[in-house]
């Protein structure tokens, strides 16, 4: 089943400006992470937060986390045309098998 | 470093044909191991996870089964396959459960 629902669905851009995404989940969680698909590949993992965390940065992204809300928030500065692809939240339950639980993610399209 | 191989990236098969997909992982000793399916434009639902040999845990009742016959190996098998079987399967591991997962390139399976 899926625990995060995420929006937008789909972001378009210019180059330069910044991309916000917002993912809600429904139950308690150890961590909820991001990770980053291009096309047709594997994911790759961008930023953890924990849920005794409420603002974490990497880079040009910086993320959120309320807990009281169930929500986070990924936040992409200065965007460039290769951070097109698609953005996942995704939660994680250390008390079963560390499984992670996806949002439906965002996809970004950042034009030059 | 670690690596996790994925084979094969592309597959057509057939419905009430048989399916293995192989994943293995380089570089770690014990890890945990998913597998994922990814419908076009959507989320991973996650399949199966392990913990270790010949522990799997289902998350999604369907004619899919998992196995783990080697410590870094993990199966993905199908004794006859369905046409709702299509979609790109991803295999991922971490060294710690809730940890960030580091995923294969996946494959493209297409059951005609």
């Amino acid at each position: 089943s899926q625990q995060g629902e995420e929006d937008p669905q789909a972001l378009s851009i210019q180059e330069g400006e910044n991309a916000t995404m917002n993912c809600s989940y429904k139950t308690s969680i150890n961590n909820l992470q991001w990770y980053r698909q291009n096309s047709g590949r594997g994911l790759v993992h961008l930023i953890l937060i924990r849920s005794n965390e409420r603002e974490k940065h990497s880079g040009r992204l910086r993320v959120t986390l309320d807990t009281s809300k169930k929500s986070s928030s990924l936040l992409i500065t200065a965007s460039r045309a290769a951070d097109t692809a698609s953005y996942f939240c995704a939660t994680a339950f250390y008390n079963q098998g560390g499984k992670l639980i996806f949002g439906q993610g965002t996809e970004l399209s950042v034009k030059p | 470093s670690q690596t996790i191989h994925q084979w094969p990236a592309t597959l057509v098969q057939p419905v009430g044909s048989p399916l293995s997909l192989e994943c293995t992982v380089e570089g770690t000793s014990n890890p945990n191991l998913y597998w994922y399916r990814q419908a076009a434009g959507r989320g991973l639902q996650l399949l199966f996870y392990s913990v270790g040999i010949g522990q799997i845990s289902s998350e999604v009742p369907q004619n899919l089964s998992a196995s783990r016959p080697q410590d870094r190996q993990f199966i993905l098998s199908s004794k006859k396959l369905l046409l709702s079987d299509s979609g790109f399967y991803l295999c991922a591991w971490t060294e710690l459960p809730g940890q960030p997962q580091h995923f294969g390139d996946g494959t493209r399976l297409s059951i005609l």
